[in-house]
């Protein structure tokens, strides 16, 4: 089966922090993708690659930026934490190899408070 | 623009009680439906999916039917157990390329033994 890792479970980072959340897959997926989740407005995308090195804005990428330079690897980054990007951030991978209608394989999430 | 809608949860149902959890879409062409499913601590994960109009989804006694007519997907089960207390959430993938989802608020359900 697909694996599709996030390094932390739980992180408690401080106000104006630099935050990377990793995320890690094992089949060769070019595309990853990175959500928040929040109650009561379910999963918005902040960024997403196609493939190593690119990297396109999502529906709320303000105050995130993103590193892909392996294909295994997507790197969140949060260039100064803020207590409003406190949420659960989930990863994704899709294999463009087979049919559009696959759907992505997601890891566990990563649950981020910022105090 | 392409958008999605589900009904409001919490849906608390006793076990073998029936299950439907209301999706309705807005998209422009044929869009491909999903329902995903995610378990208290865990992503996300494919239940079922329907790629075109009057296709039928199913997987572990869950089953949708794509409707264009009313541009619906909603998601039944005919007997529900307390493995099902989960978070459902529907989407779409326009199909023109881009192959982003879109995705509901999510309902929770919850199913009392």
């Amino acid at each position: 089966d697909v694996k599709v890792t996030q390094s932390s479970r739980y992180l408690v980072k401080r106000t104006g922090e630099k935050v990377f959340l990793e995320c890690v897959q094992d089949m060769d997926h070019e595309n990853m993708f990175w959500y928040r989740q929040d109650p009561g407005l379910g999963l918005r995308l902040i960024y997403f690659s196609y493939d190593v090195k690119m990297k396109e804005k999502g529906d709320i990428p303000e105050g995130y930026s993103v590193s892909r330079e392996k294909k295994e690897r997507f790197s969140l980054i949060l260039e100064s934490a803020s207590t409003n990007q406190t949420s659960m951030y989930l990863c994704a991978s899709r294999n463009t190899r087979t049919s559009v209608n696959y759907g992505y394989t997601f890891g566990s999430g990563t649950r981020l408070t910022v105090v | 623009g392409n958008s999605v809608t589900q009904m409001e949860g919490p849906v608390t149902l006793s076990e073998e009680a029936f299950l439907t959890i209301n999706c309705t879409y807005t998209a422009t062409g044929y869009p491909s439906l999903f329902w995903y499913v995610q378990y208290p601590g865990e992503g996300l994960q494919l239940l079922l999916k329907a790629t075109k109009a009057d296709d039928k989804g199913s997987n572990k006694g869950f089953e949708a039917t794509y409707r264009k007519e009313t541009t619906s997907f909603h998601l039944e089960k005919g007997s529900v157990q307390v493995s099902d207390s989960a978070v459902y959430f529907c989407a779409l993938m326009a199909n023109s390329g881009t192959y982003k989802y879109i995705f509901g608020t999510g309902t929770r359900l919850k199913v009392l033994a």
